[in-house]
C-alpha cells in the first residue's frame, strides 16, 4: 500500500516549456487534489476532483489543467511554464469531499521555471 | 469566507519542555479542524482531527489539540517536546460537506536540545 504517489520528484522548466505532473493513489479515494506551496503562504487549491469524471478549479487555478484518466490517477498540466509557477506541487486524496475527511498527500514536486 | 491564523511563524522549545502552536479559526457554520505536519522534503502528513465532541482530541506523536468554540480556537499540544518534532507545521479548516480545505500558513518548530 504505497498512499498517494507522484512523478516527478524534481523538474526544472525554461519558460514556455510545458510538463505532465503525474498522481496516483491506491486507497480507492474518490476525491483528488493539486495543491501548490509557496513560501509563508501555506497550501493553495489549484484544481480538484470530487469523484471520477469531475473536476473543478480552486484557488489558483490559472496556468493548470488537470484530467481525472480513471479512479487511481489525477495529472496536472502547465501548458506555457512561468516563472510564477516555481512552486512545489503536492497531490492530495481523500475517500470523499466530505466535512470530516482526511486528505492524505504524496511526497511532492519540486518545481523550478527558469 | 473561512480562513486560518496562526499567528507565530517560528516557536522555539527545549527538548522536554511542553509545546504549544497555535491556530485560530474564522468560519460560518460548525467546522472540522486538522493538524498536519510537514518534515523536511516531505508530504504533509495527518496528526489529529476535531469533528465533534470531547474538545481534547488525541492524535499520533504523542500530539493532542484542544478546540475551543468560544475562542475559535484548535491549538496544537505536546507535553514533552522531542527534537524530532521539529517540522513545519498546518492547520486547517472545512465546513460542511463539499467544500474544501483552508490551511493556515504554517508555523515552523525548531525543538532544542
Amino acid at each position: 500500500n504505497a498512499g498517494v504517489t507522484q512523478t516527478p520528484k524534481f523538474q526544472v522548466l525554461k519558460t514556455g516549456q510545458s510538463m505532465t505532473l503525474q498522481c496516483a493513489q491506491d486507497m480507492n479515494h474518490n476525491s483528488m487534489y493539486w495543491y501548490r506551496q509557496d513560501p509563508g503562504m501555506g497550501l493553495r487549491l489549484i484544481y480538484y476532483s470530487a469523484s471520477e469524471g469531475t473536476t473543478d478549479k480552486g484557488e489558483v487555478p490559472n496556468g493548470y489543467n488537470v484530467s481525472r484518466l480513471n479512479k487511481r490517477e489525477f495529472s496536472l498540466r502547465l501548458e506555457s511554464a512561468a516563472p510564477s509557477q516555481t512552486s512545489v506541487y503536492f497531490c492530495a486524496s481523500s475517500a470523499y469531499r466530505g466535512g470530516s475527511d482526511t486528505q492524505y498527500f504524496g511526497p511532492g514536486t519540486r518545481l523550478t521555471v527558469l | 469566507a473561512q480562513s486560518v491564523a496562526q499567528p507565530e511563524d517560528q516557536v522555539n522549545v527545549a527538548e522536554g519542555n511542553p509545546l504549544t502552536v497555535k491556530c485560530t479559526y474564522s468560519v460560518s457554520g460548525n467546522p472540522y479542524l486538522f493538524w498536519y505536519v510537514q518534515y523536511p522534503n516531505r508530504g504533509l502528513q495527518f496528526l489529529l482531527k476535531y469533528i465533534t465532541g470531547d474538545n481534547l482530541v488525541k492524535g499520533s506523536y504523542g500530539f493532542e489539540a484542544e478546540f475551543n468554540k468560544s475562542q475559535t480556537s484548535f491549538h496544537l499540544k505536546k507535553p514533552s517536546a522531542l527534537v524530532s518534532d521539529s517540522a513545519l507545521y498546518f492547520c486547517a479548516v472545512r465546513v460542511d460537506y463539499g467544500q474544501n480545505f483552508v490551511f493556515g500558513p504554517g508555523t515552523r518548530l525548531s525543538v532544542l536540545p
